[in-house]
């Protein structure tokens, strides 16, 4: 099947500082990719659409200036977390999803976001 | 209001027993995801239902879909450590075919030898 690459897997940060996550499909051209967050025993929330060459839609209460997106060709997409906060300690995963096959969506491994 | 409900949220079983686990969505979506999620992993697919009726089998595990009843059931069969995670069911946020899922709460199956 399909790989989604995501890193980095694990990240300790300061407050107020910036991370970037990557999350690149390997074997084939995502039209489409989606982050969610996933606080502890919780489900996964939906937080963003990234579409290569446009801007990200963002789902409603996530802050777009917070959590910037950049798809930037069909097999990469960032996700930039701004001026961190404690609070935004989560775990992050990315998902690729191509029109070719709509049944299907391919999960990164996650991201692990500590903010000290 | 856009719902998805698992139940039970936590399972605990021993092995050998049977249990079903249940799914059910407020949206008209004509398709269904199960995932399972070991602790500190990403998630993994199990199975996607497609239509009213279908009905997937993989090992230890069978996923029903009823569009009318808006209710998938995961259901296991004489279980595992191994099945020992959380599962997730999900549907399309309308309007399909755009890939953007809902998710349910998971269940948290612990099965105990």
């Amino acid at each position: 099947g399909a790989v989604v690459s995501q890193h980095p897997s694990w990240v300790i940060c300061k407050s107020g500082t910036s991370v970037k996550i990557e999350c690149r499909s390997l074997d084939f051209q995502a039209t489409t990719m989606f982050w969610y967050r996933q606080f502890p025993k919780q489900s996964l929330m939906l937080m963003a659409t990234s579409n290569e060459g446009s801007k990200a839609t963002y789902e409603q209460g996530v802050e777009k200036d917070k959590f910037l997106i950049n798809h930037a060709s069909l097999t990469l997409s960032t996700l930039t977390v701004t001026s961190a906060h404690p609070e935004d300690s989560s775990f992050y995963i990315c998902s690729a999803w191509t029109a070719l096959a709509k049944n299907i969506q391919y999960f990164g491994a996650g991201t692990r976001l500590s903010v000290l | 209001e856009l719902k998805v409900e698992q139940n039970p949220l936590f399972l605990s079983m021993q092995e050998g027993k049977n249990y079903t686990i249940y799914c059910n969505y407020s949206t008209t979506s004509d398709r269904l995801y199960w995932y399972r999620q070991d602790p500190g992993k990403s998630l993994e697919s199990l199975f996607v239902l497609l239509s009213n009726g279908a009905v997937k089998q993989e090992g230890r595990l069978m996923a029903s879909l009823d569009t009318k009843a808006r209710l998938s059931t995961l259901h296991i069969t004489a279980a595992v450590h191994d099945l020992s995670a959380t599962y997730f069911c999900a549907v399309d946020i309308p309007p399909s075919n755009t890939g953007k899922l809902i998710f349910g709460q998971g269940t948290t199956l612990q099965v105990k030898p």
